[in-house]
């Protein structure tokens, strides 16, 4: 079974530019989160969707938004980008279990750099 | 709020050395607690996991125990090899759905 796909891998993009990032979960799995890595912040949660709905969100300021579609391909965006903004963003999948905790998978991330 | 706290790195270790990274947790309630590691441009992936207080998680020959009364899940391993480099992150279940808490992350270097 194929793993969770991140396109595209790298990215470079310039201050106030908007960029999509796209992510496909693992097939089957309908739950789809969005993580931010960077070296001052570490790893912090986005966002997450589920059957095409927002769930749960992070602290993030409105300009990173994201959503998810009918076959559970999901899109990031980050409009008006800033330097602070370059980071790998890492996206996992989840089968969606009765009840607790489901184990995310995750992607090999795309490597945005704003200059 | 939720946090994980993990020991600063790098951790230097010649191979077959004894390996502990220490990880804490602040949480509401009793979190499932993983390890994950990140190799050099690569996502991240699972190593242990443990959903309850005294469950011990092991995979691989690393081991960690969930510690209710120290707040802690301290990764292990008896013996590391050089093939074990890479950057390991403490996690916690957060708050909500699929939300999780990651400490800043152990660089483990092993040199033969």
């Amino acid at each position: 079974k194929a793993g969770v796909t991140q396109t595209p891998r790298y990215l470079i993009k310039t201050r106030g530019q908007q960029v999509t990032l796209s992510c496909s979960p693992i097939s089957g799995h309908r739950s789809v989160s969005w993580y931010q890595q960077t070296p001052g912040q570490g790893l912090q949660f986005l966002f997450e969707y589920f059957s095409e709905t927002q769930r749960n969100k992070g602290n993030f300021p409105g300009r990173f938004s994201g959503r998810q579609f009918s076959n559970s391909r999901s899109e990031m965006n980050v409009s008006t980008l800033e330097l602070g903004d370059s980071a790998l963003y890492l996206c996992a999948s989840s089968l969606k279990r009765a009840s607790g905790y489901n184990e995310q998978f995750f992607g090999p991330g795309t490597r945005l750099t704003v200059l | 709020g939720d946090s994980v706290t993990q020991m600063e790195g790098p951790v230097t270790l010649s191979e077959e050395a004894f390996l502990t990274i220490n990880c804490t947790y602040t949480a509401t309630g009793y979190p499932s607690l993983f390890w994950y590691v990140q190799y050099p441009g690569e996502g991240l992936q699972l190593l242990l996991k443990a959903t309850k207080a005294d469950d011990k998680g092991s995979n691989k020959g690393f081991e960690a125990t969930y510690r209710k009364e120290t707040t802690s899940f301290h990764l292990e391993k008896g013996s590391v090899q050089v093939s074990d480099s890479a950057v390991y992150f403490c996690a916690s279940e957060g708050t909500g759905f699929q939300k999780l808490v990651f400490g800043t992350g152990t660089r483990l270097l092993v040199s033969p």
